[in-house]
Order: structure tokens, then C-alpha cells, then sequence
């Protein structure tokens, strides 16, 4: 089955402590990318990559980093979690201009305490 | 910068009854535009993408149409039932590949 894989689905950490989240796709998609969605805001782009070992800042990519060393995973990883990094995460993928559609992990909801 | 309206922000209709989503985008440079599902705390399930070629969309009950000159769509819901109850958001996607949400429309279908 075609899918994007997120993990963990649910994580409380504590402030400070690094964490990483993984994300993997199956279908050979060029284009991963991460979003944070919150109340009030919406859906709003980390970063992004268009192949491997090319990633590249979305709108709100403080405080995140991201690696692509391979064309299936993208993590994300929050070197120092803060409180205002609790949200619910998001990982897409996508053939090259996003031609086919994104296809969404089932998301991640992060607790920083 | 691309900005994405979602209206209404909410919506409640009586089951079976017909209703348009609408979503507008101020700048008519997509590549294509996709319409999610959400149900509470879960993930993004796809509805429809229409191509920037294209004018609209069809999946049983639902009808995308799109019109990048006025910098438009509609996502029409037929026949509306209590499990179509979830927020729908409509997305488009730029030249290199970036994706732009709305804020979304929660729909509430009451049986």
C-alpha cells in the first residue's frame, strides 16, 4: 500500500530534550515535506526538500532541522524542544511539482512540557 | 505571497442536503489544487486534485471545479450525509512544488 509513515504518533517530552521524527515513504516520491498544524493557524510549511541531500526552509522552519540523506526518509529532528513546538506534525511526499498529489502521513502530536 | 481563504469557516446543514465549499487563492500562478478531508486529530486524506489544465474534478458525491482566472474553486458535497461531518481544506500547489492550505471549513451534517 502506498503510504507515508510517521513516527511516533504520540511523544511528550520535556524541555530541552532533543527529539527526532521519523518519516518514510514508498513511492518514490522526490518531494517530502514537514508541517506543524495548530488552532487558529492552519497548516504551515518546516522545510522542505525537493531530492536528496536538498532541503530547503518553509514558513516557519526556527527551532527544526531536517536531513535527506536518503529519497524515502525525511526526519525531523528539534534539537531543543520548547513548549511553543507542541503541536500536531505533519509528513507529505510527492512526485516532482506535486503533479500527483500529496499523499499525508497520519501525523504526530508533540507535547514539549 | 499566496494566501488561501477558505468560506465559510463552519457549516451546518440537515442530512441530504446539497452544499459548495468555496476557496479562493490570490495569485492564479498553481500547478494544480487539491481538496483534503480532516476528521478531529487525524491525519490529511485526499478528496481531489484538479490539474491547472483542468476545470473540474468528480469522485461519487463530490465535484471539484476550478477556475484559475478568477482564482477559484468549489468543492460541491451532494446528498450530504452525517459521515461527511469533518473539516475539508483546499491546498494549492506552486511551481516548485509547495503546498498552501486554507484554514479549512468544518462541516457539521445533522441527521
Amino acid at each position: 500500500e502506498a503510504q507515508v509513515t510517521q513516527n511516533p504518533r504520540y511523544l511528550i517530552t520535556v524541555t530541552g530534550k532533543k527529539l527526532t521524527v521519523t518519516c518514510s515513504q514508498n513511492m518514490n516520491h522526490e518531494y517530502m515535506s514537514w508541517y506543524r498544524q495548530d488552532p487558529g493557524l492552519g497548516l504551515r510549511q518546516i522545510y522542505y526538500s525537493m531530492n536528496v541531500e536538498v532541503t530547503d526552509k518553509g514558513d516557519v522552519p526556527e527551532g527544526y532541522k531536517v536531513s535527506r540523506k536518503e529519497k524515502r526518509n525525511f526526519p525531523l529532528i528539534l534539537e531543543s524542544p520548547s513548549p511553543n513546538q507542541t503541536s500536531l506534525y505533519f509528513c507529505a511526499s510527492s512526485s516532482t511539482g506535486g503533479s500527483t498529489g500529496y499523499t499525508f502521513g497520519s501525523g504526530t502530536r508533540l507535547t514539549v512540557v | 505571497k499566496q494566501e488561501v481563504t477558505q468560506i465559510p469557516a463552519a457549516l451546518s446543514v440537515p442530512e441530504g442536503e446539497n452544499l459548495v465549499l468555496n476557496c479562493s487563492f490570490t495569485d492564479s500562478a498553481i500547478y494544480n489544487l487539491q481538496w483534503f478531508r480532516q476528521d478531529p486529530g487525524k491525519g490529511l486524506t485526499s478528496l481531489l486534485l484538479i490539474q491547472s489544465s483542468q476545470r473540474e474534478q468528480t469522485s461519487g458525491r463530490l465535484n471539484a471545479s476550478l477556475d484559475k482566472s478568477s482564482g477559484r474553486s468549489t468543492l460541491y458535497i451532494a446528498a450530504s450525509q452525517p459521515g461527511d461531518s469533518a473539516t475539508y481544506l483546499c491546498a494549492v500547489v506552486l511551481g516548485q512544488g509547495n503546498l498552501i492550505f486554507g484554514k479549512g471549513t468544518k462541516l457539521s451534517v445533522k441527521p
